[in-house]
């Protein structure tokens, strides 16, 4: 059972468009949820992240909306680049110390 | 700064083999983490271990063993390699901060391994 649900799988955007990821949770114990960035063979790496206190964090382009009532995440990329081009996970972090990822957005931004 | 480091970056086995997969960090981290990755399910949490001596299972612990060593070191162990292990293993680790459970995982490079 997929504890975060990521839509969509794939997303094509023109440069200088808005990518827009989305997430979703049903587990009340997650308390940090994070986004990460993949570039083909390396490593996810952090790239925003935002606690259910706050509704929206701004990181330069990158913005997640926080709806804690509706269990839902968001990632929204402004003004979208070719270098932007990646996998895209958001992930929710327990109590417990565990973090569940969801399935993953490949993200491809055409010049 | 190496960061996470893992070791094989790329393994064949055939169905029945064991073999170890080592990860070191060189962040002082407490906690320490294998996932594996398959396309289409993102991360799956193997095992964990939240400190020095303490190790737990994630989602898909079953086939795999691990040993915290040291502060440093947690390895991933496969007993007997099936093809349904074939996969990209990334490590990671990560320093809880404070009490606000916050705190970054970071993450290795990736073994990728190939059961036959």
């Amino acid at each position: 059972q997929q504890q975060v649900k990521q839509s969509p799988q794939s997303l094509i955007v023109q440069k200088g468009g808005i990518s827009i990821i989305n997430c979703a949770y049903e587990n009340t114990a997650f308390d940090y949820f994070p986004w990460y960035q993949q570039f083909p063979g390396k490593g996810p790496a952090l790239l925003i992240a935002i606690r259910p206190d706050v509704s929206e964090k701004k990181e330069g382009r990158f913005t997640i909306s926080f709806n804690k009532s509706a269990k839902q995440f968001s990632l929204h990329i402004m003004d979208s680049q070719p270098g932007d081009s990646a996998t895209y996970f958001c992930a929710a972090l327990n109590t417990g110390n565990q973090f569940y990822f969801g399935t993953g957005t490949s993200l491809t931004v055409i010049p | 700064n190496a960061g996470v480091t893992q070791t094989p970056k790329f393994q064949v086995l055939k169905t029945g083999q064991s073999m170890t997969l080592q990860c070191a960090q060189d962040m002082n981290h407490n906690s320490m983490y294998w996932y594996r990755q398959d396309p289409g399910m993102g991360l799956r949490l193997i095992y964990y271990s939240a400190s020095e001596g303490t190790t737990d299972k994630g989602e898909v612990p079953n086939g795999y063993n691990v040993s915290r060593l040291n502060k440093r070191e947690f390895s991933l162990r496969l007993e007997s390699a099936a093809p349904s292990q074939t996969s990209v293993y990334f490590c990671a680790s990560r320093e809880r901060q404070g009490r606000a459970n916050t705190g970054e995982l970071f993450f290795g490079e990736g073994s990728r391994l190939t059961v036959l």
